[in-house]
């Protein structure tokens, strides 16, 4: 069964910290994606990547940034979390050939900053 | 910029019924995607059904089908035969075509299901 797995369920971390959220696809899919949920207002998408190396700027990159060495794996980075910051994070995947058939979501990180 | 818009935060159907999630978009493009994505208690986004916009014919999945206005700009989902387990949060998206575009969702609808 194909995947996209975030390493933590949930996570608890203090104002200040630098936190690390990674995601790992095993679809060889070309393209992955940071989004961020929160009540009320849906998914927001943070940053995308369409290559190794690559990387785009979403709808609200103000305060992240990502990493991504290697095809299958996706990092999202609070360079200094705030407390603004909490909120349930989704990464996901998709093709290059059949993106147009909607994306592969992992099961989320429950970030919360105290 | 796209947007989406799911005007119903909470909706509520009895089991075995029929409900109605609206969804409105806003593009210029013509060519585009169209979904409709469940998120239960889990938090797994599942996909439950996807629209081509240049086709006219709604599209089907059992007991999920849609209605696609596209000069209304409209894609609401209908449930037929609610079952208990269709309960969850249930987000509209929007996708341009090409490859590396990115999905823009509306801020979902939570749908309750009463026996």
């Amino acid at each position: 069964d194909v995947k996209v797995t975030q390493s933590s369920r949930y996570l608890v971390k203090r104002t200040g910290e630098k936190v690390f959220l990674e995601c790992v696809q095993d679809m060889d899919h070309e393209n992955m994606f940071w989004y961020r949920q929160d009540p009320g207002l849906g998914l927001r998408l943070i940053y995308f990547s369409y290559d190794v190396k690559m990387k785009e700027k979403g709808d609200i990159p103000e305060g992240y940034s990502v990493s991504r060495e290697k095809k299958e794996r996706f990092s999202l980075i609070l360079e200094s979390a705030s407390t603004n910051q909490t909120s349930m994070y989704l990464c996901a995947s998709s093709s290059a050939g059949t993106g147009n058939y909607g994306y592969t979501f992992g099961s989320g990180t429950r970030l919360t900053v105290v | 910029a796209q947007t989406v818009t799911q005007s119903q935060p909470e909706m509520s159907v009895q089991e075995a019924e029929t409900v109605t999630l609206s969804c409105t978009y806003d593009t210029s493009e013509s060519d585009y995607y169209l979904f409709w994505y469940k998120q239960p208690p889990s938090r797994q986004m599942i996909l439950v059904i996807r629209q081509e916009a240049y086709k006219q014919q709604n599209a089907t999945e059992n007991r999920f089908s849609v209605n696609f206005q596209k000069a209304a700009k409209s894609f609401s989902l209908k449930i037929s035969d609610s079952q208990l387990g269709d309960a969850a949060m249930y987000f509209c998206a929007y996708k341009e075509t090409g490859t590396a575009s990115k999905l823009t969702f509306g801020t979902g609808t939570r749908l309750q299901v009463t026996l």
